[in-house]
């Protein structure tokens, strides 16, 4: 079992419609979640960050984690063709080594 | 306002050849990663540090070699270069353990023919 894992997508929105985009994770004892954005050919930038059960909301974009089901999520409201790209889950395991892992990541297409 | 800077940007290498990999930051962050990513893949961690003197190994570390000696560098080096290392690398950095943000270098586009 991969410790994140994502559907690759790509998942097509039509703009203004709410982005949905999911991701679990293996090591129940984790404790810290990130959504990163990038761009094809660029860096991936920090677009969230979450540590506790329930949502986390910062402008047009919402995290949420289930601890319980090693579940977190990012919704995108109104969503823009400027927010197509791919999106990357990554969590900070739990083990004394604090490795970063990240998923592979799904694609989102937001059609004009 | 450097943050963590790459080099090279690009390198063709042929088989059989070695490189390093430059990685430095200038945040002061004690965390540091490589990272390859394949074409349409995600983040495959390589090596990871967590200060000074400390390496350990991450979910595909074959073929790579990494060292420590200073808080700012993290060179990541690639020893008898295959084709299946023919890969974008990035290193990033974090201040530390926790929901602080991971800062990334531009990468390095490495083919290996």
């Amino acid at each position: 079992q991969k410790e994140v894992e994502q559907n690759s997508g790509p998942l097509s929105v039509p703009e203004g419609a709410i982005a949905s985009l999911n991701c679990t994770y293996s090591d129940r004892g984790s404790q810290s979640f990130f959504w990163y954005r990038q761009y094809s050919g660029k860096s991936p930038e920090l677009i969230m960050s979450i540590y506790s059960n329930g949502d986390k909301e910062d402008g047009r974009f919402t995290a949420q984690l289930n601890k319980a089901s090693q579940y977190v999520s990012l919704l995108i409201r109104d969503s823009q063709p400027s927010d197509s790209a791919t999106y990357l889950c990554a969590v900070n395991s739990e083990d004394s080594s604090y490795k970063l892992i990240f998923g592979s990541g799904t694609r989102l297409l937001v059609r004009p | 306002n450097a943050g963590v800077t790459q080099t090279p940007k690009f390198r063709i290498l042929k088989i059989g050849q070695s490189m390093t990999l430059q990685c430095t930051q200038d945040m002061n962050h004690n965390y540091m990663y490589w990272y390859r990513q394949d074409p349409g893949m995600g983040l495959k961690l390589i090596y990871y540090s967590v200060g000074a003197g400390i390496t350990d190994k991450g979910e595909v570390p074959n073929g790579y070699n990494v060292s420590r000696s200073t808080t700012e560098d993290f060179p990541l080096r690639l020893e008898l270069a295959a084709p299946s290392q023919t890969s974008v690398y990035f290193c990033a950095s974090k201040r530390d353990r926790g929901v602080t943000e991971a800062f990334f270098g531009q990468g390095t586009r490495l083919t290996v023919v």
